[in-house]
């Protein structure tokens, strides 16, 4: 059984940084291109990067393109993303995903991670 | 960016009503469109992929349909664990947005 395990969400002050990480678990890790979609209290889903299977290509939303960086470790079965220059609109539940066998769609999920903005 | 326009953004219906969802992209993106279930609290669930293929273990009678610019999810016949808020996403060009979703609420 697939499993996606999110943490280090939390409350931050306005410019500060956090490091999210989804423990993955289940399948083949290193065969998968993976992915982060977050979303905002109460407003709809926002994609915010992927990540390819090996690791050497990645993807941002405009919206966070030069703040956030998407990583992963294929040994450690591990997918990350470092978070920096926080603004109080990045306040949401972060989820890792994992793509479709073949495809760049998501079709396992995490149960998320919320982190809070605010000073 | 694509932009992903879906509409209504919200609907009433009753238990056995055909339900369709509409998601227009702001440029061509073929095929590459999905279609995800949400329910309050919880992860999303891939229902649909590449426009018209049922995710293993999505119950028939979701089904998607629609190329290019416009595409349709129809539910034939409502169930109340159906009952959620629906989206559209497009994964043709990065990055891959959703659409605004569309939550599908008890009459």
């Amino acid at each position: 059984e697939v499993q996606l395990s999110e943490s280090g969400g939390g409350l931050v002050q306005p410019g500060g940084s956090l490091r999210l990480s989804c423990a993955a678990s289940g399948f083949t890790f290193r065969s998968y291109a993976m992915g982060w979609v977050r979303q905002a209290p109460g407003k709809g889903l926002e994609w915010v990067s992927g990540i390819s299977a090996s690791g050497g290509t990645t993807y941002y939303a405009d919206s966070v393109k030069g703040q956030f960086t998407i990583s992963r470790d294929n040994s450690k079965n591990t997918l990350d993303l470092q978070m920096n220059s926080l603004r109080a609109e990045d306040t949401a539940v972060y989820y890792c995903a994992k793509t479709l066998s073949g495809w760049y769609y998501f079709d396992s999920w995490g149960q998320g991670t919320l982190v809070t903005v605010s000073s | 960016d694509i932009q992903m326009t879906q509409s209504p953004s919200s609907v009433s219906a009753s238990v056995g009503d055909r339900v369709t969802i509409t998601c227009r992209a702001s440029q061509g993106i073929s095929s590459w469109l999905a279609w995800y279930q949400q329910k309050p609290g919880k992860a999303p669930k891939l229902l649909i992929y590449a426009a018209f293929s049922l995710q293993s273990g999505v119950p028939s009678r979701f089904s998607g349909s629609g190329s290019g610019t416009d595409f349709t999810l129809t539910i034939s016949s409502l169930q109340p664990e159906d009952f959620a808020t629906y989206y559209c996403q497009q994964a043709n060009s990065f990055p891959h947005t959703f659409g605004g979703g569309t939550k599908v609420e008890i009459k």
